[in-house]
């Protein structure tokens, strides 16, 4: 079945410093791919997305690139600020129809130190 | 703004009280969702609408029945409310094929004591 399985966290950085975090997923065919960011106490907002092999979604310094030999999104980012402070969702929808679901990892939950 | 709404944001029930939560969207979408996030549990299905007039269970769809009342409304109710059902809900919608992802709501955090 479908499945997505994202890194554990919770990951700890200091300002400026390099962020990565690990997306990889299990699907038939070729899915969207998505990352959802979750400021405290808010709901999930759509950060970026890819919706082939190779695209590279981008947002807010924020990049991830769909690699189907691998079948992985991972996140990244250059330099994270304290506001980047937040919980971050990869997920994975199949495209064949309206019905296609979309599938959550567990989240990752960034904490940036100034 | 154009978006999905939800009601009420906090509410506290007491074990055994039931309570509908309230979703709607204007986005003219046609599959809505409702999902349940606890601590180190990420986000669950709790039951979707692919469409108007149609429901489906996702994955702990016990203890839950959902209306959806027209295109824009999509209800979740808690008919007797336990301890365990305490977390935070989520409605989401969506429309056309894979391409798109899901519009979220700002959450009802639900505590039964």
């Amino acid at each position: 079945g479908n499945s997505v399985t994202q890194m554990e966290g919770p990951v700890t950085l200091s300002e400026e410093a390099f962020l990565t975090i690990n997306c990889t997923y299990t699907a038939t065919g070729y899915p969207s791919l998505f990352w959802y960011v979750q400021y405290p106490g808010e709901g999930l907002q759509l950060l970026l997305k890819a919706t082939k092999a190779d695209d590279k979604g981008s947002n807010k310094g924020f990049e991830a690139t769909y690699r189907k030999e691998t079948t992985s999104f991972h996140l990244e980012k250059g330099s994270v600020q304290v506001s980047d402070s937040a919980v971050y969702f990869c997920a994975a929808r199949q495209g064949s129809s309206t019905l296609g679901r979309l599938y959550f990892g567990r989240g990752t939950q960034l904490t940036v130190w100034p | 703004n154009a978006g999905v709404t939800q009601t009420p944001k906090f509410q506290v029930l007491k074990t055994g009280q039931s309570m509908t939560l309230q979703c709607a969207q204007d986005m003219n979408h046609n599959s809505m969702y409702w999902y349940r996030q606890d601590p180190g549990m990420g986000l669950r299905l709790i039951y979707y609408s692919a469409s108007e007039g149609t429901t489906d269970k996702g994955e702990v769809p016990n203890g839950y029945n959902v209306s959806r009342l027209n295109k824009r409304e999509f209800s979740l109710r808690l008919e007797s409310a336990a301890p365990s059902q305490t977390s935070v809900y989520f409605c989401a919608s969506s429309t056309g094929t894979g391409v798109y992802g899901y519009t979220f709501g700002s959450g009802t955090r639900l505590t039964v004591v």
